[in-house]
Formats: structure tokens, C-alpha cells, sequence
């Protein structure tokens, strides 16, 4: 059973440019979570989400950040007009029912590095 | 607010010996769920152990344990016969049972001397 995937795990974009992250949840699990690692720090709660539903957006930024889990494919994290303090971690989860007694199983994470 | 913190930002331990990582956590809530992830440089999270607050037991993985005391709001994490591979970031983590997010503490860096 594959694991969470996450893709690209490596991405480079300059100020002003987009950025889009993808998520690969494991087989079987429909709920999908964000978070984001600033060097040295733990990780941050960003948004969560079931298919085509955003059900907690409270750690995201108001501006410029956006998530989306559609029917079919990845979820997908979006940044537009990265900027330097962008640069940090991303990483994806993802969990069978979503709350009680869940798991979060977490991908390898994607690296954003804005010049 | 739920609040996570490791007051350990590092932390040596001897290959063979044992060590023990400390986190507490501050909640209103009387049941909820605790985790230690592992972090190695590679930078995936992986899961360690996990301790439902409603169990008295503790919880134990192989040479991993924990020491939950729910009246202190602590959950430390017991590592024996610590190996090489041990050494990464070790973080503690809550999410309440109603909940979705996890909430992390700061991180402990953990070094296995040979």
C-alpha cells in the first residue's frame, strides 16, 4: 500500500511567480490535511479538507494561499505571488474517518525555496 | 488554545543507553489523542507512537514507551537501547477528539553518540 505522495518534493520559484504543491492521499483515505514547517520549527496547521469540501481553513493565510481536493486527482495547495517568507516545508497528510480514534499519515513533503 | 511544548530543544544519549523526552500540553478537553513523530534528515514524519488520553496504560512500540500523566499534562517519551537511527527531530503532537488539526510542540533534537 503506497503511502502518502507528494509532488513536487523539490520546487524553486522566484517573487511574484505561483506555486502549486500536490498531494497524493493514501488508498482508502478521503480526508487530507496541510501543514507548513518553517526551518526549525514545528509544523503548522494550514487547512483541512475532504473531497471537493474545505472543512477547516483556519491556519491558512487570508491572502494569496488557496487548497482544493477535488473528486478525482490530488489535492492541490496553490500559492500565488510567492514571496521570500514562503519558503518552507509543505508537508500532506491524510486519515481514514477524520476525528476519534485517527491517524495521520504524513508524505515526504515538498520543499519551497522562493529567490 | 491548545499549546504544545518541548522544553528540550536537544538532546545526547549514548548508542545502548536510554533517554527520555519531555512534552507537556496545556487543554481543556478530557479526551483527546497524543503522538511522537520522528523526523530523521530526510525530513518524512513518521509516526512513533500514539496514546489515547482515555487509557491509563501507556502506550509502547518496541524500544519506544511513553510515560503519560494526564492530571500534569505531560507525555514523555522513553527511547532504550537507543541505535544510530534514532537520532533525528522528535516532536509531540495533540489533536482532540473532536478535532482534525494536530497541534505540534517545538521539536527536540535528539544525537546518538557512538
Amino acid at each position: 500500500n503506497a503511502g502518502v505522495m507528494q509532488n513536487p518534493r523539490h520546487l524553486v520559484r522566484r517573487r511574484g511567480q505561483e506555486a502549486r504543491l500536490r498531494c497524493s492521499p493514501m488508498k482508502g483515505h478521503s480526508h487530507v490535511y496541510w501543514y507548513r514547517q518553517l526551518p526549525e520549527e514545528g509544523l503548522k496547521f494550514m487547512v483541512y479538507l475532504q473531497k471537493e469540501n474545505i472543512i477547516d481553513e483556519s491556519g491558512m493565510p487570508k491572502e494569496r494561499f488557496s487548497a482544493e481536493f477535488p473528486k478525482e486527482g490530488p489535492s492541490i495547495l496553490r500559492i500565488q505571488q510567492v514571496v521570500r517568507g514562503d519558503s518552507a516545508a509543505y508537508f500532506c497528510a491524510s486519515s481514514i474517518w477524520g476525528i476519534g480514534a485517527d491517524t495521520q499519515y504524513f508524505g515526504p513533503g515538498t520543499r519551497l525555496t522562493v529567490l | 488554545a491548545q499549546t504544545v511544548t518541548q522544553s528540550q530543544p536537544e538532546m545526547s544519549v549514548q548508542e545502548a543507553e536510554t533517554v527520555t523526552l519531555s512534552c507537556t500540553y496545556d487543554t481543556s478537553e478530557s479526551d483527546y489523542y497524543l503522538f511522537w513523530y520522528k523526523q530523521p534528515p530526510s525530513r518524512q514524519m513518521i509516526l512513533v507512537i500514539r496514546q489515547e488520553a482515555y487509557k491509563q496504560q501507556n502506550a509502547t512500540e518496541n524500544r519506544f514507551s511513553v510515560n503519560f500523566q494526564k492530571a500534569a499534562k505531560s507525555f514523555s517519551l522513553k527511547i532504550s537501547d537507543s541505535q544510530l537511527g534514532d537520532a533525528a527531530m522528535y516532536f509531540c503532537a495533540y489533536r482532540n477528539n473532536a478535532g482534525n488539526m494536530l497541534t505540534f510542540g517545538g521539536g527536540t533534537r535528539l544525537m546518538v553518540k557512538p
